[in-house]
C-alpha cells in the first residue's frame, strides 16, 4: 500500500548549521508534499510544501527538493536556531483530491545543540 | 480565524469505560480525520470522513468508531477502551490541501 519512509528518525546539529531530513513516497500518483513541524506539546503545523511539478521551493531559511524519477523529497533548513528543535513530518497526498489520505513519515526529532 | 477544537484536552480512564471526544471545525472543510499520535509511529490515520455521513477506515481503526451527522462536528467513540489505546489524539479538517490539526487529546487508559 501506499508508505512514506522518513530519514532520520532523529538529528542533532549545531546551532548555525544545516539539518537536512529526508522522504521517500511509494505511490507515483501523489503530487503534493507538505511538511509540519511539531512543536513540544503542541499540534502538527504547515511549514512548507512542494508540487510534482515544481523540483524546489524555498521560505527564508526552508527550502524543500522533489526528485519525482526517484520518489524522494527533502526538507533543508540552513542557519539552525533553537526555536528549530521540534519534530518534523514528511507527507504525500494527491493534490486537488479532496478524497485521497495524506500518508505521513513516522517523524524526524530535529534538536539544535547552542 | 480557522480553528479546530477538541474536548476533552486530557482524559484518563479506566479499561471498557465508553467515552466520546469531541471534534468540530468553524472553516466549512468537508473533509475530517481522526490521528493517533505514538512514539516512532508519527501519525497514523483512524478514520476520515469526506462528508456529511460519509466516514471510512483509515489505517488503525479498530477498537474506535466515528459519525458525521453535521458538517462541523466528528466525535470519535472509544465503545470499551483498552490500554494499547493510550495515545495522543488530533482531530484534522482539510480543506483543499491545507490540513489544520486540533490542539490534541492525550488519552490514558489504565
Amino acid at each position: 500500500g501506499e508508505n512514506v519512509e522518513q530519514h532520520p528518525s532523529t538529528l542533532s546539529v549545531q546551532e548555525g548549521d544545516s539539518a537536512v531530513i529526508k522522504c521517500t513516497y511509494s505511490d507515483s500518483a501523489s503530487n503534493y508534499f507538505p511538511w509540519y513541524k511539531q512543536e513540544l506539546g503542541k499540534r502538527p503545523q504547515l511549514i512548507i510544501d512542494i508540487r510534482s511539478n515544481v523540483g524546489e521551493k524555498k521560505d527564508q531559511r526552508i527550502a524543500v527538493t522533489l526528485n519525482k524519477t526517484a520518489k524522494h523529497f527533502s526538507l533543508h533548513i540552513t542557519e539552525t536556531q533553537p526555536e528549530d528543535s521540534a519534530v518534523y513530518f514528511c507527507a504525500a497526498s494527491i493534490r486537488y483530491s479532496s478524497a485521497s489520505k495524506i500518508i505521513f513519515g513516522s517523524g524526524t526529532r530535529l534538536s539544535i545543540r547552542p | 480565524e480557522a480553528q479546530v477544537t477538541q474536548n476533552p484536552r486530557y482524559l484518563i480512564t479506566v479499561t471498557g469505560k465508553k467515552l466520546t471526544v469531541t471534534c468540530s471545525q468553524n472553516m466549512n472543510h468537508e473533509y475530517m480525520s481522526w490521528y493517533r499520535q505514538d512514539p516512532g509511529l508519527g501519525l497514523r490515520q483512524i478514520y476520515y470522513s469526506m462528508n456529511v455521513e460519509v466516514t471510512d477506515k483509515g489505517d488503525v481503526p479498530e477498537g474506535y468508531k466515528v459519525s458525521r451527522k453535521e458538517k462541523r462536528n466528528f466525535p470519535l467513540i472509544l465503545e470499551s477502551p483498552s490500554p494499547n489505546q493510550t495515545s495522543l489524539y488530533f482531530c484534522a479538517a482539510r480543506g483543499g490541501n491545507e490540513q489544520y490539526f486540533g490542539p490534541g487529546t492525550r488519552l490514558t487508559v489504565t
